[in-house]
């Protein structure tokens, strides 16, 4: 089946630590992009990549890093960088940027 | 600042009902407006408005884009309880280099009570 996938599902990080969140898709799409949401705040975007090689800060990328590799693969690291990274991450694909995004079921990312 | 404001913040109506959440923009190099239902994990896609004025309709949910008040409205009619979730406005657009990425507004949240 054609889809976005999103592993882990729930991920347990220690202070200090970095992790990773894996994010692949086969619908062929260009754009990829990675969003954080939390309780009260809607969904705010992080990095996005419109090519291979290629991506673009959003609005809140500081502790974060991405690469793009492969275009199904779009994978997020929470560096230990990043001050408050407890929150749900979602990540998405276009066909194109402007159309319409398709979302994985999500990384909920919790700081012990 | 690039936002979008959705209103309200949250609505609890009974089942038959008909409601209307808005949204508000103002975002440099608009391109689309994307409406979205969050019910549990991933958001899934419900209308794409580039032109104003036309209505998209899809079963009890329909939308209209008013490019000229910078702002949106997604009407549900006949209310049931599956249509409790979160609906998410996201305007496609942005200043500068970054004039491709979506916007999200907070979402409101829709509760049905049977």
């Amino acid at each position: 089946d054609g889809g976005i996938t999103q592993s882990p599902k729930y991920l347990f990080r220690k202070e200090g630590q970095n992790v990773t969140l894996s994010c692949e898709q086969n619908l062929n799409h260009d754009a990829m992009y990675w969003y954080r949401q939390d309780p009260g705040q809607g969904l705010r975007l992080i990095y996005y990549s419109q090519i291979v090689n290629d991506f673009q800060k959003g609005d809140i990328a500081e502790g974060y890093s991405v690469s793009r590799e492969k275009k199904e693969s779009f994978p997020l690291t929470v560096t230990s960088a990043q001050k408050n990274p407890t929150a749900f991450y979602l990540c998405a694909s276009s066909p194109l940027m402007n159309t319409e995004a398709f979302f994985g079921q999500g990384t909920r990312l919790t700081v012990v | 600042e690039d936002k979008v404001v959705q209103s309200p913040l949250s609505l609890v109506v009974h089942e038959g009902d008909t409601v209307t959440l808005n949204c508000s923009y103002e975002v440099t190099n608009f391109r689309s407006l994307l409406w979205y239902k969050q019910e549990k994990k991933a958001p899934t896609f419900l209308f794409m408005l580039t032109s104003s004025g036309i209505e998209k309709k899809s079963g009890r949910l329909s939308s209209i884009l008013d490019k000229k008040e910078l702002s949106s409205i997604l009407n549900i009619t006949a209310t049931q309880t599956g249509d409790s979730a979160i609906y998410l406005c996201a305007v496609a657009g942005g200043r500068g280099g970054a004039t491709n990425k979506l916007i999200f507004g907070t979402g409101t949240l829709l509760a049905v009570q049977p």
